[in-house]
């Protein structure tokens, strides 16, 4: 069954600082795979979708990677702002079902 | 504006009541989804439909029912069989249930509180 893995839970930076979050799979049948931002009490807004013939995406300060041979993605975010608080979950997009699959999540704290 | 809507943002429920939660999306989108979230896990599918009139079982359908009449509307009912239904729920719409298509796009979540 694919497994879904993010590292760190929680990460507390000062502002400015560049950083990375990390997703890995237990089963590299991945076929794309999407960045999410939830907000305390929030639904989920997506930030980046990588299809399966890309490797990263970028938007902004946001860059994500995937790379399927080793069924890893990160999310790097650079010069990072407390309005960057928040929680951020990966999903991937099992070749085998379509469905996405959830990390559970890496709650970042920004501190001004 | 294009997007996903939920109704209501906060549900209480009595022992033994059946409750109906509401999501309508007019981005013409054909597939759409229900999750569950609690705290600490992840997201978790409920019911997802691909098409009007048609919809299938998620990994944690028990307890649960939806209907898809509409292409906009997917709304999902918990029933007295779920033992457990605390819990803050998601609804999702993407383009299509295909591969190509799954980008998955949220509305802003209800929060059902069983008293």
């Amino acid at each position: 069954k694919q497994e879904v893995t993010q590292i760190p839970a929680a990460l507390s930076v000062p502002e400015g600082e560049n950083l990375v979050l990390n997703c890995s799979f237990t089963d590299s049948a991945i076929y794309n795979l999407q960045w999410f931002r939830q907000d305390p009490g929030k639904g989920l807004t997506s930030l980046l979708l990588i299809q399966s013939s890309q490797r990263e995406q970028t938007s902004g300060r946001l860059n994500a990677s995937l790379d399927k041979s080793s069924g890893r993605s990160t999310l790097y975010i650079a010069a990072s702002q407390p309005g960057d608080s928040a929680t951020y979950l990966c999903a991937g997009g099992s070749s085998n079902t379509g469905k996405l699959i959830f990390g559970q999540g890496t709650t970042l704290q920004v501190k001004p | 504006d294009g997007g996903i809507t939920q109704s209501p943002k906060y549900l209480f429920r009595k022992e033994g009541q059946n409750v109906t939660l509401s999501c309508e999306q007019n981005l013409n989108h054909d597939a759409m989804y229900w999750y569950r979230q609690d705290p600490g896990q992840g997201l978790r599918l409920i019911y997802y439909s691909q098409i009007v009139n048609d919809f299938q079982k998620g990994d944690i359908a028990e307890g649960y029912s939806v209907s898809r009449e509409k292409k906009e509307s997917f709304p999902l009912t918990v029933t007295s069989a779920q033992k457990n239904p605390t819990a803050f729920y998601l609804c999702a719409s993407s383009k299509g249930a295909g591969l190509s298509y799954n980008e998955q796009f949220f509305g802003p979540g209800t929060r059902l509180t069983v008293l």
